[in-house]
């Protein structure tokens, strides 16, 4: 079975800080993930990466960057948390670009800045 | 622009019957996956279900099935028997060749003992 863990199911933060929100998948999949979820708004994504130190924007990359130095770590930073990035964040992963490829995802954190 | 549809934010369905949640998509791209997802209370997304643009039957696995009617660009997910664990968040998705996969907003299913 495919494992994607996120390092934190819970997270508070104070605005202003610098979050890492850290996910790994043992699949040796070439892409990776990162979305937010809101209510009423659904999954919207932020960031992915088709291979390592590969990145390409989403639907909403602003105030998020990303870092992938290895291909199992795909690493989601919030540059200066403010409270209007409170939320649920899931990472998932596939196994190639093709369009019949699930993605499989974390756990998710719930991520509160103060 | 790719486009998922989920109309009904919360349905309510009796232990052992069936339910229907509906779920429409709109693209120009002649090649696409459908997903459906599960996501229970604690929060993990978990994937139930596949359709290819082109595959000819309807996708099935175990007491899920998609209904897809390509004329009508709809991919509705069928549950039959319904369980109380089935009780959860059920979210439509599309891919393109990119891999990237649009969401619906997600539909709230409620199983009554």
């Amino acid at each position: 079975d495919v494992k994607v863990t996120q390092s934190s199911r819970y997270l508070v933060k104070r605005t202003g800080e610098k979050v890492f929100l850290e996910c790994v998948q043992d699949m040796d999949h070439e892409n990776m993930f990162w979305y937010r979820q809101d209510p009423g708004l659904g999954l919207r994504l932020i960031y992915f990466s088709y291979d390592v130190k590969m990145k390409e924007k989403g639907d909403i990359p602003e105030g998020y960057s990303v870092s992938r130095e290895k291909k199992e770590r795909f690493s989601l930073i919030l540059e200066s948390a403010s409270t209007n990035q409170t939320s649920m964040y899931l990472c998932a992963s596939s196994s190639d670009s093709g369009e019949n490829q699930p993605q499989h995802f974390g756990d998710g954190t719930r991520l509160s800045i103060l | 622009a790719q486009k998922i549809t989920q109309t009904q934010p919360g349905m309510f369905v009796q232990e052992k019957e069936a339910v229907t949640l509906d779920c429409t998509y709109d693209t120009s791209d002649p090649s696409y996956g459908l997903f459906w997802y599960k996501q229970p209370s604690s929060g993990e997304m978990i994937f139930l279900i596949y359709q290819g643009s082109y595959d000819q039957q309807n996708a099935t696995e175990g007491r899920y099935s998609l209904n897809f009617q390509k004329a009508r660009k709809s991919a509705n997910l069928v549950i039959s028997a319904s369980q109380l664990g089935d009780s959860a968040m059920y979210f439509c998705a599309m891919s393109s060749n990119t891999g990237k996969l649009i969401f619906g907003q997600g539909t709230t299913l409620q199983v009554k003992p």
